[in-house]
């Protein structure tokens, strides 16, 4: 069964601290992508990854980190740093970055009070 | 800066019907453009992928136009059912064809039986 997954589906956790989004890919794709969903907004470009280790920074990368040491997997960190982190994050990869479609997965809903 | 425009107004229509949604943008020239599907609560869907070059394409019920000129794209569902009901999301390629897409707000349409 081939896909993205991303965990947990809820997050809670308080102000101040540091939270690691999960997010992996059996589908074989060289390029991942973390967006960022708020209510009435469109998806905002966090940071992708066209290959392993190797990242850039999207348009709101502020306050947040990445990794890429696997094919497979590509974790973000929310840090104390994001002044508003309350939001559906979603992770996505295709199979490279060119003219392809963007795989998506369920999304991670944190909520920080 | 770049700007991509949907309706943000729900679109309600009778089943059987064909719905239009609409997806304006500025100041840009994409390479290609993108919809998707979104339910409430989970990952967007890639339904359809439309180059610069390329005035229409079809997939089933869905057909999507792309006019550079009037930098517009229309996305029609024809013989719409309740099924179809979701949130539907252009996405434009900012990046010349390395897939760093920017996301519209999206549509959200609704078909009554």
């Amino acid at each position: 069964d081939g896909g993205i997954t991303q965990s947990p589906k809820y997050l809670f956790r308080k102000e101040g601290q540091n939270v690691t989004l999960s997010c992996e890919q059996n589908l074989n794709h060289d390029a991942m992508y973390w967006y960022r969903q708020d209510p009435g907004q469109g998806l905002r470009l966090i940071y992708y990854s066209q290959i392993v280790n190797d990242f850039q920074k999207g348009d709101i990368a502020e306050g947040y980190s990445v990794s890429r040491e696997k094919k497979e997997s590509f974790p973000l960190t929310v840090t104390s740093a994001q002044k508003n982190p309350t939001a559906f994050y979603l992770c996505a990869s295709s199979i490279q970055t060119g003219t392809y479609e963007q795989y998506f997965g369920p999304g991670t809903r944190l909520t920080v009070t | 800066s770049q700007k991509i425009e949907q309706n943000s107004e729900a679109l309600n229509i009778q089943e059987g019907k064909t719905a239009t949604l609409t997806c304006n943008y500025t100041n840009y020239s994409p390479a290609y453009l993108q919809w998707y599907r979104q339910d409430p609560g989970r990952g967007p869907v890639f339904l359809l992928l439309i180059r610069e070059n390329e005035k229409e394409k079809r997939k089933e019920r869905l057909k999507v136009t792309f006019d550079t000129t009037l930098k517009q794209s229309l996305f029609h569902i024809t013989a719409s059912q309740p099924a179809d009901s979701a949130t539907y999301l252009c996405a434009l390629d900012v990046s010349g064809g390395y897939n760093k897409l920017i996301f519209g707000a999206g549509t959200r349409l609704a078909v009554h039986p």
